[in-house]
């Protein structure tokens, strides 16, 4: 069964802070994704990368970078953390698709709910 | 602009009755459907897909319908659970490669 790890389940940090949530899977899928979720928006793609080293700006980039060092580990990162960027990150992966990223089912994790003070 | 549109935020429907979740699209270029449920506290899960060329695929209980002339798909749960009781997610992605979420229906199956 397909295991998509994130670090942390909640986290607190200061506007400013640098932030960093990991996630990790264990099926040596091709693709990486980071979506944030928020009510009444929906989930919405901020990065993703499918191959190590290699990612791509999603919907929603601004403010956010990410890295991809190793195949199954795929890091968000915060440069300098403000109040709108509080939200629930959820971090997915799949196999690569033929042709089309999504034709594979993301396999997501249970998600990091950040709050920025 | 929504491209995927869930209307219904809420529905509540007894156990053991059939559940049936919609989902409306406007691209016509979406060739790929997906329903994904998701539990309080947990990231969303995969529960059944359809391809455009398909206008049904069925999974023990979990029967999805696209009606493509409409832009119409629905989702059927029979018999609903109270195990069922979730948000439901429906996707669409084309040939621009980007999964298009919509905002989700909150299913409430009653004892």
């Amino acid at each position: 069964d397909v295991k998509v790890t994130q670090s942390s389940r909640y986290l607190v940090k200061r506007t400013g802070e640098k932030v960093f949530l990991e996630c990790v899977q264990d099926m040596d899928h091709e693709n990486m994704f980071w979506y944030r979720q928020d009510p009444g928006l929906g989930l919405r793609l901020i990065y993703f990368s499918y191959d190590v080293k290699m990612k791509e700006k999603g919907d929603i980039p601004e403010g956010y970078s990410v890295s991809r060092e190793k195949k199954e580990r795929f890091s968000l990162i915060l440069e300098s953390a403000s109040t709108n960027q509080t939200s629930m990150y959820l971090c997915a992966s799949n196999l690569r698709g033929e042709v089309n990223p999504y034709n594979s089912p993301l396999h997501f994790g249970n998600g990091t709910r950040l709050t920025v003070t | 602009d929504q491209q995927v549109k869930q209307n219904s935020p809420s529905l509540s429907v007894q156990e053991g009755r059939i559940s049936i979740l919609n989902c409306d699209y406007t691209n016509s270029m979406f060739d790929y459907f997906l329903w994904y449920k998701k539990y309080p506290a947990e990231g969303p899960t995969f529960l059944i897909s359809i391809s455009s060329i398909k206008d049904k695929n069925e999974d023990g209980r979990f029967t999805v319908f696209l009606n493509k002339s409409a832009k119409h798909l629905s989702l059927h749960i029979v018999p609903s659970q109270p195990g069922d009781s979730a948000v439901y997610f429906c996707a669409a992605s084309g040939n621009n490669r980007k999964l298009i979420w919509g905002l989700g229906t909150s299913l409430a199956v009653n004892p």
